[in-house]
């Protein structure tokens, strides 16, 4: 099975600052890479599919890249609402299997 | 607007048997594929299981094949989740999530989610 790493586990930012998080998959998993947003205590949210297409109605400062096996999330200008752990997660059917990354927690510095 | 309500939680004991319902409005049921993803406290999240529009095709990874069964009912727009022979380490809260509409089986993104339902496994 695909394995996903993400880094770094837990980061703390200024408001306004670039925020980056990586998502390493164990093999190649094409663009089948999406990103979620999880609030304590709340249901994750979707925030980027197919490793770089913005959710309908997601804030223009979220975006995402990449292919193969790396993949970059990134927050252009972080917001105080954006204090939250992030979830990447893969899509592979062979098996058929949907895998998430352990989680990136970001706070405000 | 689109809405998934789980219910069907609670306190259950090693061995036991629970079944958690997940009620969609909002959007026609039938023609998305439906997953549950579960997350025990203070850990990442974790694929459960997926059902495909008709209910004929049903994955689930090792760690539930076998004693979880999932299924739909479409005529009542409701999501199911059988969890048999439960284990302390199913302990956890249980989302409903839809997958992305597509002309594929699964398109493995999910777009809308429940709030959850708790399920505690202890004696």
């Amino acid at each position: 099975d695909i394995q996903m790493t993400q880094s770094p586990s837990s980061l703390s930012a200024s408001v306004g600052d670039r925020v980056t998080i990586t998502c390493q998959a164990s093999q190649d998993i094409s663009n089948y890479l999406n990103w979620y947003q999880q609030k304590p205590g709340k249901a994750p949210n979707l925030l980027i599919y197919d490793a770089s297409n913005l959710e309908t109605g997601v804030p223009s400062r979220f975006s995402g890249s990449g292919s193969g096996t790396d993949f970059t999330f990134t927050i252009s200008s972080l917001q105080p609402e954006d204090i939250a752990t992030y979830y990447c997660q893969q899509y592979d059917n062979l098996p058929l299997i949907f895998t998430f990354g352990p989680g990136t927690t970001v706070d405000i510095k | 607007q689109v809405q998934l309500v789980e219910s069907g939680g609670g306190v259950v004991q090693p061995g036991r048997s629970l079944r958690l319902s997940c009620a969609a409005s909002g959007f026609n049921f039938i023609t998305y594929a439906m997953h549950w993803v579960r997350q025990a406290p203070g850990k990442g999240l974790e694929w459960v299981a997926v059902i495909s529009k008709d209910g004929s095709n049903k994955y689930y990874p090792d760690s539930v094949r076998g004693r979880f069964t999932i299924s739909r009912d479409n005529s009542k727009n409701t999501l199911y989740l059988q969890m048999n022979s439960l284990r302390a380490e199913d302990t956890a809260v249980y989302y409903c999530a839809r997958d992305f509409q597509s002309n594929i089986m699964f398109r493995g993104v999910f777009d809308y989610w429940g709030q959850g339902a708790l399920v505690t496994v202890s004696s």
